[in-house]
C-alpha cells in the first residue's frame, strides 16, 4: 500500500531561523495535503497541492509538490514561537477522504 | 459554523470491554473519516463513511467498526479492547466536492482512549 515518509522527525530551531520538512511517497500521489497539530490539539488543514511542480505560499510558509508528484516540502522562513507544533504531510487519492499521513515533524522554536 | 465535535473526550476502559465513540460533523459535511493516532504509529486511517455507507477502510482488524446515520453523525465501535488500542481517536469531516482529489479534512478534538 501507499507509504508516506517524512523527515526529520524532530527539529529544534532558534526563533528567526528557517525550517524545512520533507515528505516522500512510495507511489505517485493524486494530491498532497499539509496539516499542523499544536501540542494537545488536533490536526488543522494548511494547504492542498494537486499539480506537478506546484508551489504555494502562505505568508512565511512555502509549500512545494515535486515534478513526479512523489515528494513535497514545507519551508518556514524566520520561524516564530507560534510556529511550534507537528507538521504532517498526507498523501491523497483521486477521490474520497482517505489520507495517508507521514510521521510528522515536531518543530520547537526557542525564543 | 460549529466545528467537528467528538464525545466523550476522555475514556478509560479495561481489556476485553467494548467502547463506542461519537462524532458530529460540520453542518453540511456528509463524509466522516476516523483516524487512530499513537506515538508509535502516527496517524492511521481507520475508515470513511459517506451517505451512511462505508466508502473506504484501512488496515485494522474487524474489532474496529463504524456506522453513519442519516444526519451524517458517525459512531465507531471497538470490541474486545486490547492494551494497544490506547490512542487518540480522531474524527474528520469533509464536504464532498467530487473534484477529483481528496477533500479537505476538518478534524475534531479527538477522544483519548486509555485501556488498562
Amino acid at each position: 500500500g501507499q507509504q508516506v515518509m517524512q523527515i526529520p522527525q524532530y527539529q529544534h530551531v532558534q526563533e528567526g531561523e528557517d525550517f524545512t520538512t520533507y515528505c516522500n511517497s512510495s507511489t505517485t500521489l493524486s494530491n498532497i495535503q499539509w496539516y499542523k497539530q499544536r501540542p494537545g490539539g488536533h490536526p488543522v488543514f494548511l494547504i492542498q497541492l494537486v499539480k506537478s511542480g506546484e508551489v504555494k505560499k502562505q505568508k512565511r510558509l512555502t509549500f512545494q509538490f515535486g515534478e513526479a508528484k512523489k515528494n513535497s516540502s514545507l519551508h518556514i522562513t524566520a520561524t516564530q514561537t507560534t510556529d511550534v507544533g507537528t507538521y504532517f504531510c498526507a498523501g491523497g487519492e483521486t477521490s474520497g477522504s482517505r489520507l495517508t499521513f507521514g510521521e510528522g515533524t515536531q518543530l520547537t522554536v526557542n525564543p | 459554523k460549529a466545528g467537528v465535535t467528538q464525545t466523550p473526550r476522555y475514556l478509560i476502559k479495561t481489556r476485553g470491554q467494548q467502547v463506542t465513540l461519537s462524532c458530529s460533523p460540520i453542518s453540511g459535511h456528509r463524509s466522516v473519516s476516523w483516524y487512530q493516532q499513537t506515538p508509535g504509529q502516527g496517524l492511521q486511517f481507520l475508515f470513511e463513511y459517506f451517505s451512511e455507507t462505508q466508502r473506504n477502510k484501512g488496515n485494522f482488524p474487524g474489532r474496529f467498526s463504524g456506522r453513519q446515520f442519516s444526519n451524517s453523525r458517525s459512531e465507531m465501535n471497538v470490541s474486545t479492547l486490547e492494551l494497544g488500542d490506547s490512542a487518540l481517536y480522531l474524527c474528520a469531516s469533509s464536504f464532498v466536492t467530487g473534484g477529483g482529489h481528496t477533500d479537505t479534512q476538518y478534524f475534531g478534538p479527538g477522544t483519548r482512549l486509555t485501556v488498562l
